[in-house]
């Protein structure tokens, strides 16, 4: 079966310093992975998504960027964080042939102070 | 243009009917979704619908789309206090999924 990981589960950080949370997909190939940011009292706003290795695309531009190193690894990343940036990061994978089904990952809460 | 929009709040009590509307305005969209969301957790896909049906039942969910009007909603019968949560709906797009605001949902008894 298929599982998705996201790491860490929770991060306070201050202004200014660097971001990494990462997100690993098993038990599928290929799959299309999406980064989403969800602030306090707000909707779910699509960041980045990749249909495969080093394919990103950007929804919105901002002080974040995404990699994707491996198939099945998906990277958020930020070299200087803003309080702006605080928010629920998911992650979420697709299979590439399925149209309907996308899966979250447990998500990862940022606070930067 | 990519726009999904839901109601914030919704209040009912267990045991009643629950209707939680939205609109979307991308008429392409070929899926429809419902995903559920509890506290501090991740999204649950609850369910979905095709863009050329109507209406979709599944145990106690009935989805609703109106594409003419881009107006789709989920109905909850007999609402239980384990249905409180954040509910969004979702819209297909070539790769990607445009979720809603987000409407949050509260049982009381």
């Amino acid at each position: 079966s298929q599982t998705i990981h996201q790491w860490p589960a929770t991060l306070v950080q201050p202004v200014g310093s660097p971001l990494s949370l990462e997100c690993t997909v098993e038990g599928t190939s290929n799959p299309n992975l999406y980064w989403y940011r969800q602030a306090a009292g707000r909707g779910l706003q699509l960041l980045f998504y990749s249909v495969g290795i080093g394919q990103i695309s950007s929804e919105v531009p901002q002080n974040l960027s995404a990699s994707r190193p491996q198939d099945r690894q998906f990277i958020l990343s930020s070299k200087k964080l803003l309080l702006s940036d605080s928010g629920f990061y998911l992650c979420a994978w697709r299979a590439w042939r399925a149209s309907y089904e996308q899966y979250f990952g447990p998500g990862t809460r940022l606070t930067v102070t | 243009g990519e726009d999904v929009e839901q109601s914030l709040f919704l209040s009912v009590r267990e045991g009643d009917s629950s209707v939680i509307n939205c609109t979307y305005t991308d008429s392409s969209s070929t899926y429809l979704y419902w995903y559920k969301q509890e506290p501090g957790a991740g999204l649950q896909l609850l369910t979905y619908i095709f863009s050329n049906m109507d209406m979709k039942q599944d145990q106690r969910l009935t989805v609703l789309l109106n594409k003419k009007d881009k107006h789709l909603s989920l109905r909850i019968a007999d609402t239980q206090t384990g249905d409180s949560a954040i509910y969004f709906c979702a819209e297909s797009i070539t790769d990607k999924l445009i979720f809603g605001t987000g409407t949050r949902l509260q049982v009381f008894p």
